[in-house]
């Protein structure tokens, strides 16, 4: 089936940096949803992208919805130990009606 | 409060003993579906539906199955559970298959 990959698996930074990590897909895809989970709980939507190139913020998060349509970013500016917690990218490629998952980037803040 | 609501959040059952996994919602949400969390593999889809009486098959639905008589309602059934089910599930719901998913708080099942 269709897999999105999602990078890096891992992230050890230090409070106050900026954080990237970004999703990749060998389909196109019409729409790109940005998640975080904290532990315990369900995934909570974070950002939505539905045109390529679309630049897209939510506080100090912003997400890009990459020109070819097969990729997208997440940046997180100046880190806080709220920021914790797994991100997923997820996305419905042309092809159906399938919400599909990456794997997850796991954020860790150094104290 | 809008949420989408499962039960229950903890089980530990035998193989082999039918259950259920209640999931329902209360924002009128066409969109419903069933995912899988298994650490290192991320969230993997079991079953979607897009409305009353219409569910498709996700990319893991090997034994499970789901029923969506009513708009709020998306039961997970596994009638036959075996301990490679033992996992963390999340039934979701959205407006549409675009929109973003609300998540239920998850059900960690364990099948010994």
């Amino acid at each position: 089936g269709q897999q999105l990959n999602q990078s890096p698996q891992s992230m050890f930074i230090q409070e106050g940096e900026d954080v990237s990590m970004n999703c990749t897909s060998s389909s196109i895809f019409n729409t790109w949803l940005w998640y975080k989970q904290d532990p315990g709980e369900g995934p909570v939507l974070l950002i939505a992208l539905y045109k390529a190139g679309e630049l897209t913020s939510n506080g100090r998060l912003t997400a890009q919805f990459g020109i070819t349509r097969k990729d997208s970013f997440l940046n997180i500016s100046a880190s806080i130990p709220s920021d914790v917690g797994i991100y997923f990218c997820a996305g419905r490629s042309n092809r159906d009606d399938k919400i599909i998952f990456g794997k997850g980037t796991r954020l860790h803040i150094l104290p | 409060e809008a949420q989408v609501t499962q039960n229950p959040r903890y089980l530990i059952t035998v193989t082999g003993k039918k259950l259920t996994v209640t999931c329902s919602q209360n924002m009128n949400h066409e969109y419903m579906s069933w995912y899988r969390q298994d650490p290192g593999l991320g969230l993997r889809q079991i079953y979607y539906s897009m409305n009353v009486e219409v569910t498709d098959k996700g990319d893991v639905p090997e034994g499970y199955k789901v029923s969506r008589k009513e708009k709020r309602n998306f039961p997970l059934i596994l009638e036959s559970p075996s301990p490679n089910q033992t996992s963390l599930y999340f039934c979701a719901s959205s407006l549409a298959a675009d929109y973003g998913y609300t998540f239920g708080s998850g059900t960690r099942l364990t099948v010994v």
